[in-house]
């Protein structure tokens, strides 16, 4: 299994442009999650798919968008890049279960915007 | 809102020595508290959690953490540490029966050799 598989790795961006992080998740787990990583800030909820269906907004969502495209896939879209929002973003997954709960991480994608 | 604090950005100890990786939580209702660790340039890995039952969980490579409710706290631990250990640690924090996952800053932990 491939657990969970992000897209692109890396990627440079300039100001203004746009661009759509890819995630997908081969386990069957139907909570889906975007984080990002800063330094000296942790891990910061930007967007949750609880299940297929339904998203909500977490800690700092301003200037991202995402897609429960079905179980598997979950997006991240930035509409309008700015520096600020230069960051490794992680996705999620995990079941849907009182006694489960761990989140099964991707590998990151490294997104730098000049 | 849940919230979790840990306190330590770096904690250093000497290989063999025990370690303590702090860690605080804020939460409404009952906490489900977890443990992830993070090599560098890699996703992060779950290490343990505690959902309910007994206040002592034991988890990966040797860690343990401790529930302690009065003092909302999920302190990570392990008895002799070992250099491969150096990593960064993130406690997390969900509410049950909500789907959101709060983590908190992070803390690096440095064995000496």
């Amino acid at each position: 299994n491939a657990g969970v598989t992000q897209t692109p790795k890396f990627q440079v961006l300039k100001t203004g442009q746009s661009m759509t992080l890819q995630c997908a998740q081969d386990m069957n787990h139907n909570s889906m999650y975007w984080y990002r990583q800063d330094p000296g800030m942790g891990l910061r909820l930007i967007y949750y798919s609880a299940s297929e269906g339904t998203t909500d907004k977490g800690e700092v969502p301003n200037g991202y968008n995402v897609s429960r495209l079905n179980k598997r896939e979950f997006s991240l879209r930035l509409e309008s890049a700015a520096p600020s929002q230069t960051s490794v973003y992680f996705c999620a997954s995990k079941l849907l279960g009182e006694n489960t709960g761990e989140l099964f991480f991707g590998e990151g994608s490294r997104l730098t915007v000049l | 809102a849940q919230s979790v604090a840990q306190p330590e950005d770096q904690v250093n100890v000497a290989e063999g020595n025990p370690l303590t990786v702090k860690c605080t939580y804020s939460v409404s209702g009952n906490p489900y508290l977890f443990w992830y660790v993070q090599y560098p340039n890699r996703g992060l890995q779950f290490l343990l959690k505690y959902i309910t039952g007994d206040n002592l969980v034991k988890g990966s490579y040797g860690f343990e953490a401790e529930f302690n409710k009065s003092q909302t706290s999920f302190h990570l631990k392990k008895p002799s540490a070992l250099v491969s250990d150096s990593a960064l640690y993130f406690c997390a924090v969900r509410s049950g029966g909500y789907q959101k996952v709060t983590f908190g800053i992070g803390t690096k932990l440095q064995v000496i050799p």
